[in-house]
């Protein structure tokens, strides 16, 4: 079983909806988390981090994090077509240099 | 925005073959790393390092040797390569202190036939 499990695989929003995607660890020792984009034919970039139990607000992007059951969300309002791509989920230990990832979720935005 | 330089961006091996993947990063970051990105298991780390002439391994390591030649290089060799490494290959870097984001390079897509 994969320590970080993302859902849903995939997931189709009208231009200018909301979009909530999951991520759930398994793993007590993971703390910090990230969220990653890919657009096609690009490596990953990285979207926003989260360490404190809470809301974070970056733009349009907001993350959630509940450290207790392990839960971070990612919600994208006023969703845009440039939106669509492959989101990635990523935590690590307290040691820190080393991420394990989600297997993704792929976001579609509908003109 | 920090640059990671991956290559070849395209490699098509036979069974058996031998396969160096390349990596560059011109920012100072310490730390490198090799992932494979496969559908459904999403990224996986190979090997990283921490500076050069260090090597860690990883979460799925067989079959892979790595090795840090400098704070900018970082190379992957598939020395007996087999179908199952077929995949898309990622290098990243980071400064490599707790928490960093990773900064990826463009990926290199191996088929092993």
């Amino acid at each position: 079983q994969q320590k970080v499990q993302q859902s849903p695989e995939s997931l189709s929003v009208p231009e200018g909806g909301m979009a909530s995607l999951n991520c759930t660890s398994s793993d007590r020792n993971f703390q910090y988390f990230w969220w990653y984009r890919q657009h096609s034919g690009e490596g990953p970039k990285a979207l926003m981090s989260i360490f404190s139990d809470g809301d974070k607000k970056e733009g349009r992007f907001t993350a959630h994090l509940n450290k207790a059951s392990l839960h971070v969300s990612l919600h994208i309002r006023d969703s845009q077509p440039s939106d669509s791509a492959l989101y990635f989920c990523a935590a690590s230990d307290n040691a820190g240099a080393k991420l394990t990832f989600g297997g993704g979720t792929r976001l579609t935005v509908r003109p | 925005e920090a640059a990671v330089t991956q290559s070849p961006r395209n490699k098509v091996t036979v069974t058996g073959g031998n396969v160096t993947l390349s990596c560059r990063q011109t920012n100072s970051h310490n730390y490198m790393y090799w992932y494979r990105q496969d559908t459904g298991h999403g990224l996986r780390l190979i090997h990283y390092s921490y500076g050069a002439g260090n090597l860690q391994i990883g979460d799925v390591p067989d079959g892979y040797k790595a090795t840090r030649t400098t704070q900018e290089d970082f190379f992957l060799l598939l020395e007996l390569a087999s179908p199952s490494q077929t995949s898309l290959y990622f290098c990243a870097s980071s400064e490599g202190r707790d928490n960093e984001r990773l900064f990826f390079g463009h990926g290199t897509k191996l088929s092993v036939l």
